[in-house]
């Protein structure tokens, strides 16, 4: 359990299908983060949320939309996705240091 | 602005020797400094951290890491690995204050049996 959990674990969607990955931190933290993780790439940052307002968007295509209800719940809608947006995508929280990760979720985009 | 090097991409090394990951920074002010170890399919967990204090941190499996400011480098050893090392690891720095966090492009370490 690392107090952080995303939901799907796994996501296989066409380039016109429309999802979105869920993330729900238990541990009090106020701020969230998307990162996205591809192979022999390093770890990009998407977005940060903190108390609930986007301070961080990192030049991220439109067909990313996060949203961010509450500061324990985070999620990142996903639209006419491209192959190259296939990726493990992972959740983190803080409060101040260290960052918290779930375990991702496996997008493949067909 | 914070950037972290991780020189190693891969670092084989046999079951029970030492070893150790190396770990750059660069930053104009004061940081934070952290490993991460990510099994494969789960996220990554933390390893160590250094805040303030001691310049030799330990951590959860055996692992320890020394902050070397002069040197800008925060190194990752263990005296005796075992299989289930194998693992990326990543180091990553932030700043005191905000959240920004840097990432290394991690270091695949394989424990040969």
């Amino acid at each position: 359990e690392t107090g952080v959990t995303q939901t799907p674990r796994h996501l296989v969607m066409g380039m016109t299908n429309k999802k979105s990955l869920k993330c729900e931190q238990h541990l009090g933290h106020n701020a969230m983060y998307w990162y996205k993780q591809s192979a022999k790439k390093p770890l990009e940052l998407m977005f940060v949320y903190n108390f609930k307002e986007q301070t961080e968007n990192n030049s991220v295509p439109s067909r990313f939309s996060p949203e961010c209800p509450n500061s324990s719940h985070l999620f990142l809608h996903l639209h006419t996705l491209q192959p190259e947006d296939s990726a493990l995508y992972l959740c983190a929280s803080s409060h101040g240091s260290p960052l918290h990760f779930g375990n991702g979720t496996r997008l493949t985009v067909t | 602005a914070q950037s972290v090097t991780q020189l190693d991409s891969q670092v084989p090394v046999f079951e029970e020797a030492p070893v150790e990951l190396r770990c750059n920074y660069s930053s104009s002010v004061s940081v934070y400094l952290f490993w991460y170890v990510q099994y494969p399919n789960q996220g990554l967990q933390l390893l160590l951290k250094y805040l303030s204090g001691s310049t030799l941190v330990k951590g959860i499996n055996g692992f320890e890491a020394e902050f070397n400011k002069s040197q800008t480098s925060f190194h990752l050893r263990k005296p005796s690995v075992h299989i289930s090392d194998t693992a990326e690891y990543f180091c990553a720095v932030s700043k005191e204050i905000g959240n920004q966090f840097y990432f290394g492009t991690g270091t695949s370490l394989t424990v040969i049996p």
